[in-house]
């Protein structure tokens, strides 16, 4: 059971948006700032959001981060094949004084 | 090229011990938070354990306080994870990864290692 919630699943076409959410609480996302990684299949997760909204150089602009109280979303429009894996959210959680991430979101485009 | 390049990993039987090793390259991780994440086969992500810049400061997730020790040798720009009395359930790909701070108000991991298997199972 993870600290912050996430959809198991979530699927698009091509060219669509997509949104994947993120819930915890006050200890966590609502007090402290969220990063969002995306994890291809067999290889090491990459930072694609930090501090909630911001992306890395080389992140496309397709993807997006916003938060508000204790829910963060990112979200991927323009929908590529390439965007297929899983995405984390993470956030420092000061009651357990330890990082924390979602369960992860598998996405599928279909 | 900017990297973290972990060694060490493998099978090891229950009760046992092992060590992960996990070398920066282009870049030194002197001033940096440093962190262990793992990840069971087929699931999803879990922090195990960070230190700060001059390892003087340690935390780590509670299910392996006690067993698992992070460390690091700045000199030798490498980071590490002594694991001891292993379980099954310590099963996992191990990645080490780099937090920034950024001016934005907050950290990240932007750096992660390739990852490390590790087995424990007689």
């Amino acid at each position: 059971q993870s600290v912050l919630t996430q959809s198991p699943s979530a699927s698009g076409t091509p060219g669509q948006r997509v949104t994947i959410s993120c819930s915890g609480s006050s200890s966590n996302v609502g007090s402290k700032t969220v990063n969002w990684y995306q994890q291809l299949p067999g290889t090491a997760p990459k930072l694609l959001i930090y501090t909630d909204n911001q992306r890395p150089s080389g992140v496309p602009d397709r993807f997006s981060g916003s938060k508000s109280g204790t829910s963060a979303s990112l979200a991927i429009s323009g929908l590529q094949s390439e965007d297929e894996a899983d995405y984390y959210c993470s956030a420092w959680d000061d009651n357990l004084n330890n990082w924390v991430f979602g369960g992860g979101t598998k996405l599928t485009v279909l | 090229e900017v990297q973290l390049v972990q060694s060490g990993g493998g099978l090891v039987q229950p009760g046992g011990s092992l060590r992960l090793s996990c070398a920066a390259s282009g870049f030194t991780l002197s001033n940096d938070w440093m962190h262990w994440v793992r990840q069971a086969p087929g699931k999803g992500l879990v922090w195990v354990s960070r230190i700060n810049s001059d390892g003087s400061s340690t935390n780590y997730v509670d299910s392996v306080k006690g067993r698992f020790t992070i460390s690091r040798d700045n000199a030798k720009n490498t980071l590490y994870l002594q694991m001891n009395s292993l379980r099954a359930e310590d099963t996992a790909v191990y990645y080490c990864a780099r937090s920034n701070y950024y001016d934005s108000g907050g950290h990240a991991f932007d750096i992660w290692g390739q990852g490390t298997m590790v087995t424990v199972s007689s």
